[in-house]
């Protein structure tokens, strides 16, 4: 049964501080989607890629997040530097352009910057 | 762009009883539409979903129903269970491919025993 991995499941930061969190793709899935998830904003769409290519980031903040897929198994979501209201559960999912469209959720990271 | 609208936000129901989660979309040319269930602390699950050339599809227990020229579509749970208690999200997706979901705001779902 093959799934979204993602590391680390928790991450507790002081504020200032550098986050990497990291996201492997179900293998085959050329589409990778970062999800922010709070109870307030519900999902948030912050970027997506396909083919490794970055199609939309509009929903990052750009002065402090940058989104990457170094290699086709790995896709990376960073911020620097970290600030509290960054806190909140990051998911990643992937998918493919084919007939299914769905969308497959990683276990999340869930961030708390002090 | 694509607009999804969910209700209700929160859903109490009896043991036994239904569940209806209702979404409305905005882009005509979305045709796509899964549902997916958030358990506490868990990663979102796809349950179901269907396709715009589809009225109504049914798993067991929960089915789904699209009325695209209201543009809106239904969750429907029957004889709910309180394993059932999770959060439930529609979403839409226009056109196909290289467009991500538009997800509603989620509905919170409590089965009482």
């Amino acid at each position: 049964d093959a799934r979204v991995t993602q590391t680390p499941r928790d991450k507790v930061t002081e504020m200032g501080q550098e986050v990497t969190m990291r996201c492997q793709p179900i293998l085959g899935h050329n589409t990778v989607f970062w999800y922010r998830q709070t109870m307030m904003q519900g999902l948030e769409l912050l970027a997506y890629f396909r083919n490794r290519a970055p199609l939309d980031d509009s929903g990052m903040p750009k002065d402090r997040f940058s989104a990457e897929m170094p290699d086709a198994t790995l896709a990376t979501l960073k911020i620097q530097p970290s600030e509290p209201r960054d806190s909140a559960v990051y998911f990643c999912a992937s998918g493919t352009r084919d007939s299914t469209d769905t969308q497959y959720f990683g276990p999340g990271t869930r961030l708390t910057v002090l | 762009g694509e607009n999804v609208e969910q209700h209700p936000s929160t859903l109490s129901v009896q043991e036994g009883d239904s569940a209806v989660i209702k979404c409305t979309y905005s882009d005509s040319a979305s045709n796509y539409f899964p549902w997916y269930k958030q358990e506490l602390g868990k990663r979102p699950q796809l349950i179901i979903d269907i396709r715009s050339n589809v009225g109504e599809k049914k798993d067991q227990r929960i089915a789904v129903t699209l009325n695209k020229t209201a543009k809106h579509f239904s969750l429907h749970i029957t004889e709910t269970q309180p394993e059932d208690s999770a959060v439930y999200f529609c979403a839409a997706r226009p056109n196909s491919g290289n467009t991500p979901l538009v997800f509603g705001k989620g509905t919170r779902l409590s089965v009482i025993a």
